[in-house]
C-alpha cells in the first residue's frame, strides 16, 4: 500500500521569502508520478507541480520547485520570493498505476506576513 | 471554461435518510473520483469511474455507492447516511490519456452534515 507524509503541520514565514515542505512517500513500485496541491481558504484545491519518478531533473512551475530525493524516498516543494496569496495548505499526493487516483499527505498549512 | 461543478454545494441529512451528491464536469474527461476531506485523514478516495457505465471502489467505498450514467456526470450516493459521513466531499476529473501523469481537476466542494 501507498503511503504519503507530511510531518509539518503549519509553516511561518514573512512574505518575499523563501518556504520548503516536506513530504515523504512509501511504494514498492518503481514507477510513480508525485503531485502538490493547494488548497485556499474558501476551499478550493488547484495543481501546483508534477514529478515523474524516472525524471532525474527537479520540476520547476513559476516560483514553485521541487528537490526530489528518490533515495530518500522524499519530494520537498520550495516556493520562493512568497505572496501574502500563497497562504494555504498545502498538499502532496501520489499515484502508483493508472487512473487510481491519489493517495495525499494530511498537508502542511502555510502562512505568509508581510 | 471547463469546470467541475459539484451540487448542493451544502447539505443538512438526517440519520438514516438518503442523500445524493452530484458532479457535472465540461473538461471531457474519461476519469472521475469521489474523494473526502476530514481534518486528521485528509483527501481519502470514495470512488472512482473509468468512463460512463463504470464505478470502482477506492479505499473508503463502506457506506457509499456510485453512478456515472455519462461522461458528464458521477454521483456519490448515501443510502442510509450517517452522522460518521459528515464531511466534505470533492469531485474530480482526470484526463485518462495522461496516465499515470493524469492531473485532478477538483471541484469547490459539498459539505455534508448529517444529524
Amino acid at each position: 500500500a501507498q503511503k504519503v507524509t507530511q510531518t509539518q503541520t503549519s509553516i511561518s514565514v514573512m512574505e518575499k521569502t523563501t518556504v520548503t515542505m516536506d513530504c515523504v512517500y512509501e511504494t514498492q513500485d518503481s514507477s510513480y508520478f508525485l503531485f502538490w496541491y493547494k488548497q485556499t481558504a474558501s476551499g478550493e484545491i488547484v495543481f501546483l507541480i508534477r514529478q515523474d519518478s524516472y525524471k532525474k531533473e527537479n520540476a520547476t512551475v513559476g516560483h514553485y520547485s521541487l528537490n526530489f530525493q528518490k533515495p530518500k524516498s522524499s519530494i520537498g516543494l520550495i516556493i520562493t520570493a512568497t505572496q501574502i496569496e500563497d497562504s494555504a495548505v498545502y498538499f502532496c499526493a501520489m499515484r502508483v498505476g493508472y487512473a487510481q487516483g491519489l493517495t495525499f499527505g494530511l498537508g502542511t498549512r502555510v502562512s505568509v506576513f508581510p | 471554461e471547463a469546470a467541475v461543478t459539484q451540487s448542493p454545494r451544502n447539505k443538512v441529512a438526517v440519520t438514516g435518510g438518503k442523500v445524493t451528491l452530484s458532479c457535472n464536469q465540461t473538461n471531457n474527461h474519461n476519469n472521475m473520483y469521489w474523494y473526502r476531506q476530514d481534518t486528521g485523514h485528509g483527501l481519502r478516495l470514495i470512488h472512482y469511474s473509468y468512463g460512463a457505465g463504470s464505478t470502482e471502489k477506492g479505499d473508503i467505498p463502506d457506506g457509499y455507492k456510485a453512478s456515472r450514467p455519462s461522461q458528464e456526470n458521477f454521483s456519490l450516493i448515501l443510502e442510509l447516511a450517517t452522522p460518521s459521513q459528515t464531511s466534505v466531499y470533492f469531485c474530480a476529473s482526470g484526463d485518462a490519456r495522461l496516465g499515470g501523469r493524469d492531473t485532478l481537476y477538483f471541484g469547490a466542494g459539498t459539505r455534508l452534515s448529517v444529524l
